[in-house]
């Protein structure tokens, strides 16, 4: 079974600087995409960005990117230019295509950018 | 947009009680799923269904059913509720095409 793995429970950054969180899974499948979710205060959750595994090419959001890393199963998000409103619990998440299209999520992290 | 409409925000049952919650999309979406999250542990998938009257168990079933009768909602029901499913509930749908979810903004259930 894949698993996802976000090992920094909680990051506090000042606003305008940059963080990375980090992601880690585990899969024998060489086709799979990946995600990272953003759940503000408010609880919706949101599709952040989307990367997947054929692709080389790492995906770009505006302020956010990702370093997908296939070999080493990592995919991390970068956030640029933190802004008071990316303050959320983000969760990594893995989908097999070959299935239900299902997503495995990490347990989340919580990011807190500060004025 | 697409918008995903969990009938409760809050709710608070009695131990032993049947409990429904509901989800409704308004995007002809083919897969609905449903998910309980807690602090520490993320989301962990209870169950999802991928058509009208199919459904498949996820990770942690026990003690839960659903119902989809129409396309466009997806009904997850505590058979008899205990206060070890005090928690958050998420209901998202999304097509069959790996782009991922869209979610509703969640049910929280104390049950007491």
């Amino acid at each position: 079974a894949q698993t996802v793995t976000q090992s920094q429970p909680e990051m506090s950054v000042q606003e305008a600087e940059t963080v990375t969180l980090s992601c880690t899974y585990d899969t024998s499948e060489s086709n799979y995409y990946l995600f990272w979710y953003k759940q503000p205060p408010s609880r919706q959750m949101i599709l952040v960005i989307r990367q997947e595994a054929y692709k080389q090419q790492n995906a770009t959001e505006n302020r956010f990117s990702v370093n997908f890393q296939k070999a080493a199963k990592s995919f991390s998000l970068k956030i640029s230019d933190s802004q008071l409103g990316d303050t959320a619990m983000y969760f990594c998440a893995f989908m097999n295509p070959g299935g239900s299209e299902k997503l495995v999520f990490g347990k989340g992290m919580k990011l807190t950018v500060n004025p | 947009d697409v918008k995903v409409t969990q009938s409760s925000r809050y709710l608070v049952k009695r131990t032993g009680e049947k409990v429904f919650l509901e989800c409704v999309q308004d995007m002809d979406h083919e897969n609905m799923f449903w998910y309980r999250q807690d602090p520490g542990l993320g989301l962990r998938l209870i169950y999802f269904s991928y058509d009208v009257k199919m459904k498949e168990k996820g990770d942690i079933p026990e003690g839960y059913s659903v119902s989809r009768e129409k396309k466009e909602r997806f009904s997850l029901i505590l058979e008899s509720a205990s206060t070890n499913q005090t928690s958050m509930y998420l209901c998202a749908s999304s097509y069959p095409d790996r782009y991922g979810y869209t979610f509703g903004s969640g049910t929280r259930l104390t049950v007491v």
